[in-house]
């Protein structure tokens, strides 16, 4: 599987936009990008996931580059509830064990 | 619908002490899983199902056992408790293998003194 890497933190002002980078340079043709987030104290949640072309759901957007070696994760407008650590997994679609790294924490200040 | 749930949510054992987690999945998913999870660190598979009656080990299976008797239920058992098996343990279920987004329960907090 290929493996990512993620900063391990970020922060950004409640409202605005929060763009969070995950890198992928060695994803296979067949891989996909899910996205993850833990609330302190919760289960994970699914948020999105995409192979090769920008996605955009009810919580966020995604947006891989065309080589397919990054992504970025799109909250348009954070709020303080978006605090959580967001995980960003590559896996092929036919396989449904999730690795889950250390991820990025996000802080939403107000 | 209710998701995902686990009991208990928390449970301190001894050393040497069994114990059985329950998950129960309202959704008719195929697919569940056992996770844990250690203070800083992502999650790691235990076991998981691929349906009623099946079974199969993860990352880290050493020390569980688990029995998927009913498709709803997926139990995970430690049948002698050890300080290393302290953790957070959360489940999991899916509709498919190639479907990926899988649904968690609350977690179930385990202490092992």
């Amino acid at each position: 599987d290929a493996k990512t890497t993620q900063p391990p933190s970020m922060d950004c002002a409640e409202g605005r936009a929060a763009n969070l980078p995950c890198n992928h340079s060695t994803i296979s043709g067949n891989e996909y990008v899910y996205w993850y987030r833990q609330i302190h104290s919760q289960g994970p949640q699914y948020i999105i996931h995409g192979l090769k072309n920008n996605e955009t759901n009810e919580m966020a957007s995604l947006i891989i580059t065309e080589d397919r070696k990054s992504s970025t994760l799109i909250l348009p407008h954070a709020t303080l509830r978006d605090t959580a650590v967001y995980y960003c997994i590559v896996i092929p679609g036919a396989n449904s064990k999730l690795t889950f790294g250390k991820g990025i924490t996000l802080s939403v200040r107000p | 619908n209710a998701g995902v749930t686990q009991t208990p949510k928390f449970r301190v054992l001894k050393t040497g002490q069994s114990m059985t987690l329950l998950c129960a999945q309202d959704m008719n998913h195929e697919y569940m899983y056992w996770y844990r999870q250690d203070p800083g660190m992502g999650l790691r598979l235990i076991h998981y199902s691929v349906g009623e009656g099946t079974t199969a080990k993860g990352e880290v299976p050493d020390g569980y056992n688990v029995s998927r008797l009913k498709k709803q239920n997926f139990l995970l058992g430690l049948e002698s408790a050890a300080p290393s098996q302290t953790s957070v343990y959360f489940c999991a279920s899916s509709w498919t293998l190639s479907y990926n987004e899988q649904f968690f329960g609350p977690g179930t907090r385990l202490t092992v003194l």
